[in-house]
């Protein structure tokens, strides 16, 4: 069974729409967080949430909010979306958010904005 | 960037041969994650070395850290196809207040050929 879930598995958008790529862990961990993966660049650290609350946040812009409703959730709400927001989106878990903690990925979400 | 700035490496080897993957990072860190990423999935931590163990085995995988140069190394003992995926290497970074954060390099595209 999967231990993360991420869904959609894909999905277009149109460019200044709104969607929510979702993220469900059932591993028990305490830390979740969310990458981005895009042709230009590797993966790329977005947000890190420990305990239902945000820890980091490296995503310079206010479009990108996560949202978590349970503890084993973290939801991304991207607005006003943008073709540069095509990329693949990797939801994380790790026991708790501290240095050596294995980060386990789920399948991603791949975005296409046209 | 937390890595060299080398671009995404591909090597192509054939089943039986070893192979080594190399990463060199730019600033202090204790720890060392190596990941593999399969087309279309996420990426799986494969093995964690920490700055006092020098060098790492698991199973046919080999890792080392020098902190003195700051690199790493992955190596592959008698590669099989299924071997064949992106190699990546990842450290923590403390973003303040004990938040940690993945930082990856940009990977080596591993193909493995009968």
């Amino acid at each position: 069974d999967p231990k993360i879930i991420q869904k959609p598995k894909y999905l277009v958008a149109v460019t200044g729409s709104e969607k929510i790529l979702i993220c469900e862990q059932y591993l028990g961990h305490n830390a979740m967080y969310w990458y981005r993966q895009s042709a230009k660049k590797p993966l790329e650290f977005m947000f890190s949430y420990s305990y239902q609350k945000l820890m980091d946040n490296q995503t310079a812009s206010s479009r990108f909010q996560p949202q978590s409703s349970k503890k084993n959730h973290l939801d991304l709400q991207i607005t006003a979306l943008k073709p540069d927001d095509s990329a693949t989106y990797f939801c994380a878990s790790s026991q708790d958010n501290r240095e050596y903690a294995e980060q386990f990925f789920g399948p991603g979400t791949r975005l296409t904005v046209l | 960037s937390q890595w060299g700035e080398e671009n995404l490496q591909a090597l192509s080897i054939q089943e039986g041969e070893d192979v080594t993957m190399n990463c060199s990072y730019k600033t202090y860190t204790t720890v060392v994650h190596w990941y593999r990423q399969d087309s279309g999935r996420g990426p799986a931590l494969i093995i964690l070395i920490r700055s006092n163990e020098r060098e790492k085995r698991s199973g046919r995988l080999r890792a080392t850290l020098d902190t003195s140069s700051q690199s790493s190394s992955l190596s592959i003992t008698a590669a099989q196809c299924e071997d064949t995926a992106v190699y990546f290497c990842a450290t923590d970074e403390d973003s303040g207040g004990s938040n940690y954060k993945l930082t990856f390099g940009k990977g080596t595209l591993l193909t493995v050929t009968p």
